[in-house]
Formats: C-alpha cells, structure tokens, sequence
C-alpha cells in the first residue's frame, strides 16, 4: 500500500521560475489537501478539495493554484516562485470531509 | 482567537518515564480535538482525537485528557519509549471541518534509553 505518494521529494528553484507539485493516493478518498509547514509555526492549509472536481481555498492560498486532476491526484502549482514560498509541502487525504487522516512524506522546496 | 499555543516547544524524557505536552485554545467554537505524530522526514500521521463531551480518552499508552472550562487539553504518554522520538501536533476545529483546523506549533519530544 503506497498511500499518499508526493513528487518531487526535493527541489530548488529560483525566484519567478514556476513548479507543479504532484499528489497521488491510492485509497479511494474523496477529500484531499495541500499545507505549508514552516519552522514554528505547525501546518497550515493552502487548498483543500472535498470531492473530483471541486476545490477551495485554505488559510494560505496567495501565490498557489490547485488541480484536482481526477480522484486519485491533487496537483500544486506556484506559477512564479517566491523566497517566502520556501516550506515543507504536506499532501494529504481521508475519506470524507473529515480531519486529514494520511500524508504524503512531504516536498522540501526552497527558492533562492 | 484563533490560535493553538501548545507548550512544550521540546521535551526530553527518559525510557519509562510520561511524557506531557499540553496545548490551549481561545475560540469556545472548538469542539474537535486531534493530535498527530510525525517522525523525523515524514508526514504527520493522525494519533488520537477527543470531543469536548469526554474529559479523557486513552488508546494504549496515549491519553488526552480535556479540560472545558480551562479550554485546555493534553497529551500524556505513559512509559515512554524511545520510538516515541518524534514531534507531536495538536490541532482544533469547529466539528471535522477540516479548512477550519487550526494546529499547534509543535513539540519536539525525545526519549532516551
């Protein structure tokens, strides 16, 4: 059982270039999500998408864009990247619209 | 009023010893409580949940225990292990409405041998 896979694990851009960060699960969730974790500061949701088709904006959605390509994958895009876009991105998922139950190992990116 | 502040920021324990982080809120409209566990390179992983209806609720070694009218709760885990290395999240929302959840800052726990 894969679970929630991410890709890239890691990945440096520079300022202005843009990125798509992808999110697959394998269990058949409806509700997936995207959150930042930054030092101090916990995890803090970017989008979230409750069912195929739908998607909403989270606390931090400014400078990001989401895909809910079909059941299984949840994309995040930065079109042009920014220093203070640094961060630990968390792919997750659970069944319903319920707490995340599943994450993904997560994407270091930092942006020089 | 939307804050979590959870306490301790780090918290070293010895083999067998419990270990307590404990967390606070402000918005009385919370009424779901999760923490998660996550390990070092990893995503958190959902732990234990408690409803305000509860003062405490145990699953092995994890125990929440809830406090109302402090609007405070906490995690305690007893006879700690050194697989229990990891940092520790609480959360809280309004129902399991999850744009509504709003974490902690974290407390890295370490247990040694």
């Amino acid at each position: 059982n894969a679970g929630v896979t991410q890709t890239p694990k890691f990945q440096v851009l520079k300022t202005g270039q843009s990125m798509t960060l992808q999110c697959a699960q394998d269990m058949n969730h409806n509700s997936m999500y995207w959150y930042r974790q930054d030092p101090g500061m916990g995890l803090r949701l970017i989008y979230y998408s409750a069912s195929e088709g739908t998607t909403d904006k989270g606390e931090v959605p400014n400078g990001y864009n989401v895909s809910r390509l079909n059941k299984r994958e949840f994309s995040l895009r930065l079109e042009s990247a920014a220093p203070s876009q640094t961060s630990v991105y968390f792919c997750a998922s659970s069944e319903a619209r319920d707490m995340p139950q599943h994450f993904g190992d997560g994407t270091r990116l930092s942006i020089l | 009023q939307q804050q979590v502040k959870q306490s301790p920021q780090s918290l070293i324990v010895q083999k067998g010893g419990i270990s307590i982080i404990n967390c606070a809120y402000e918005n009385t409209a919370f009424d779901y409580f999760p923490w998660y566990q996550q390990f070092p390179g990893k995503g958190p992983a959902l732990l234990i949940a408690i409803r305000p209806d509860v003062s405490e609720k145990k699953e092995g070694r994890f125990t929440i225990s809830f406090n109302k009218s402090a609007k405070q709760f906490s995690l305690h885990i007893m006879d700690s292990q050194p697989g229990d290395s990891a940092t520790y999240f609480c959360a809280a929302s309004r129902g399991r409405n999850t744009d509504k959840l709003i974490f902690g800052t974290g407390t890295r726990l370490q247990v040694f041998p």
